[in-house]
């Protein structure tokens, strides 16, 4: 079985620092990674995801992750966070075998960048 | 370019009420097509999935069942609504291979059964 852990409820930080949201995984298999995020009352938006290659992964708005296997891995980072970055992030998994066929989904970090 | 829709946007039902939730893509053609449920703002529970007409599988026993009467139509049932029920739906469709490509999401329905 597959599953995906956000061990931050919430993150907290201030404009124009940088940011990190956590994401750790278990799989059997080579892992395919994403990130989403979501706006109030919005459906989801995909940012990135990790197939293969380079363990740096550049997506949209300025979010990149890195992939770590051996750590078993997939933070969300963004060098200067903006107010408008504030919205719920989640990280998904899937590997394609051993039942991992759709990916799944964390229970989201909540993410609010301070003025 | 791809779109998805989903209708209504809101909905009030009384519990023992049926339900019909309807989910439709454009732009594309044999989408892998998802219905989520998220209570609470938090995370989000796969519902059913389908990668080709005909092609329904659950993840969850209950009082829900969906169908896809055409390629890139799916439809969330419910012959009698409960409480626990209430919640944010989400439809959601990729292509290809579901464990390798991403899910592009739909805006929601906010569900309340009361």
């Amino acid at each position: 079985a597959q599953s995906v852990a956000q061990p931050e409820d919430q993150v907290n930080v201030a404009e124009g620092n940088p940011l990190t949201v956590k994401c750790t995984y278990s799989v059997s298999g080579n892992p395919y990674l994403f990130w989403y995020v979501q706006y109030p009352n919005r459906g989801l938006q995909f940012l990135l995801k990790y197939i293969t290659g380079d363990n740096l992964v550049k997506g949209s708005y300025g979010f990149e992750a890195e992939f770590n296997k051996s750590q078993t891995s997939f933070h969300l980072k963004k060098p200067s966070a903006l107010v408008s970055d504030s919205a719920l992030y989640f990280c998904a998994v899937s590997s394609g075998s051993g039942g991992s066929y759709i990916p799944t989904f964390g229970r989201g970090t909540s993410l609010i960048v301070h003025p | 370019s791809q779109t998805i829709h989903q209708w209504p946007a809101t909905l009030v039902q009384p519990v023992g009420s049926p339900l019909s939730l309807e989910c439709t893509v454009e732009g594309t053609s044999n989408p892998n097509l998802y219905w989520y449920r998220q209570a609470a703002g938090r995370g989000l529970q796969l519902l059913f999935y389908s990668v080709g007409i005909g092609q329904i599988s659950s993840e969850v026993p209950q009082n829900l069942s969906a169908s896809r009467p055409q390629d890139r139509q799916f439809i969330l049932s419910s012959k009698k609504l409960l409480l626990s029920d209430s919640g944010f739906y989400l439809c959601a469709w990729s292509d290809g291979e579901p464990y390798r490509n991403e899910q592009f999401f739909g805006p929601g329905t906010r569900l309340t059964v009361l």
